[in-house]
């Protein structure tokens, strides 16, 4: 069955302390993976598309990483503004679903 | 700028009551997507329409169904709304469906059942 695990639940952040956020997904055969950042009470916007093991993606402080098995994402000295619900999500070839993890609550204090 | 807009934001509905959400987008994408997304919850497809073509999910419940007139506009209808269906609904759109294209999500509608 295809699924998508995302670790922690939660995270909380000094100000400038680097940390990453994991996305392990099981997939018969992935499309593509998708990182989307979520804030409270809107929709997901969209961050990275990374289609094969080995391939990075970068954007500011973010940093986006796919291996055969799971997805990382790095975030560099972190600002309070990056505190949101990161959430991903794969499409496998057998279909055309994205199966979405629950996300990992990040928090950046000050 | 192109987008992907929701109306209302916020709707509350009676246990029961038909209600109707809509979603409109200006990117000119072929598909169009519906999730319900609960607190704390990775957000669930229902159905999307690609093209003209109607994809519903196995486990959507008969009480959700969706239109899509024109490329621009789908609506969401719940036709007996209950406790259970009080969610955020997003609605998404990606240019195709076969290739991986990232989806664009709109705001989303918080609906609230009394």
């Amino acid at each position: 069955e295809d699924q998508v695990t995302q670790s922690p639940e939660a995270l909380r952040l000094q100000e400038g302390e680097s940390s990453s956020l994991n996305c392990s997904y099981t997939v018969s055969g992935l499309r593509g993976l998708f990182w989307y950042r979520q804030d409270p009470g809107k929709g997901p916007e969209f961050l990275f598309t990374l289609y094969s093991a080995g391939e990075e993606k970068e954007k500011e402080r973010l940093k986006a990483t796919l291996t055969k098995k799971e997805s990382f994402l790095h975030i560099t000295a972190p600002k309070p503004e990056d505190s949101a619900t990161y959430l991903c999500a794969v499409q496998a070839h057998t279909g055309n679903q994205f199966y979405f993890g629950t996300g990992t609550s990040l928090t950046v204090i000050p | 700028d192109a987008m992907v807009i929701q109306n209302p934001r916020y709707q509350v509905t009676q246990f029961g009551k038909p209600v109707t959400l809509s979603c409109s987008q200006t990117l000119n994408h072929n598909v169009m997507y519906w999730y319900q997304q609960k607190s704390s919850q990775a957000p669930k497809l229902l159905f999307h329409y690609y093209d003209k073509d109607f994809n519903n999910e196995a486990d959507t419940p008969d009480n959700f169904q969706s239109r899509r007139p024109n490329t621009s506009f789908c609506f969401l209808d719940i036709r007996s709304p209950g406790l259970g269906d009080a969610a955020m609904y997003l609605c998404a759109t990606s240019r195709d469906r076969q290739v991986p294209y990232e989806q664009y999500f709109g705001p989303g509608t918080r609906l609230t059942v009394t």
